[in-house]
């Protein structure tokens, strides 16, 4: 069954401080994997996107990887500031089709 | 990029009622999807809209309950019909487009919908 798990299901930070997001996924075969960032009563916005060929990629103070042959994938912020508190979602879309699968999110709170 | 707007931002409905969401973008685009996010959950994805052609739903949505128009290639409705409490959500209007970075999907700010 194609899935997206992510970790932690909550995490809260200091102003300032790094943190690591985790997302395992079993979908196969699969196109690309994003990040997207949501803040409270709003669409998701992309953060990043990366085939299976590439392994990590920027996008400012995020900084996404990906190991294709673990089926693992991971967001990193970098010097966390209060506009980062969110719901930060992995999806994978599957290869050849418009569908996406999405995690469950990791809900990011970031306190001065 | 794709600009998406969405009518109406929120509303609190009765049981029993339907109410129509619309969706807006600022370019042509060929499909469109329409998402639920329950609440503390991720999106799911209710059907994919083609212009000119029914739209398509995944399994455990059917048109009855969610009617879908799509008159042209910028504007869409999704209809949530005799709403009940477990309606409740968000529900986002999304559009795939092709970038520099490969196939994209953008959303909309999304209709929070609260039935009582």
């Amino acid at each position: 069954k194609n899935q997206v798990e992510q970790s932690p299901q909550s995490l809260i930070i200091l102003e300032g401080k790094n943190c690591t997001l985790q997302c395992n996924y079993t979908v196969s075969p699969f196109s690309n994997l994003r990040w997207y960032k949501q803040d409270t009563g709003r669409g998701p916005v992309s953060l990043t996107i990366m085939t299976f060929s590439e392994n990590t990629k920027s996008n400012g103070r995020y900084t996404a990887t990906l190991d294709a042959d673990t089926k693992q994938s991971s967001l990193h912020i970098t010097a966390s500031q209060l506009s980062d508190s969110a719901s930060y979602i992995c999806v994978v879309r599957l290869y050849n089709t418009d569908k996406l699968i999405f995690g469950t999110g990791t809900r990011l709170q970031v306190f001065p | 990029s794709a600009v998406i707007s969405q009518k109406p931002s929120r509303d609190i409905c009765q049981r029993g009622t339907s109410l129509t969401i619309q969706c807006q973008v600022d370019s042509q685009v060929t499909m469109m999807f329409w998402y639920r996010q329950q609440p503390g959950q991720s999106l799911t994805l209710i059907a994919t809209a083609n212009q000119g052609s029914e739209a398509t739903y995944e399994s455990g949505f059917v048109i009855d309950k969610f009617p879908i128009s799509r008159p042209n290639l910028t504007f869409s409705t999704l209809t949530v019909s005799n709403m009940s409490p477990e309606d409740s959500s968000i529900y986002l209007c999304s559009v795939g487009r092709v970038g520099q970075g490969g196939y994209e999907q953008y959303f909309g700010p999304g209709t929070r919908l609260t039935v009582t």
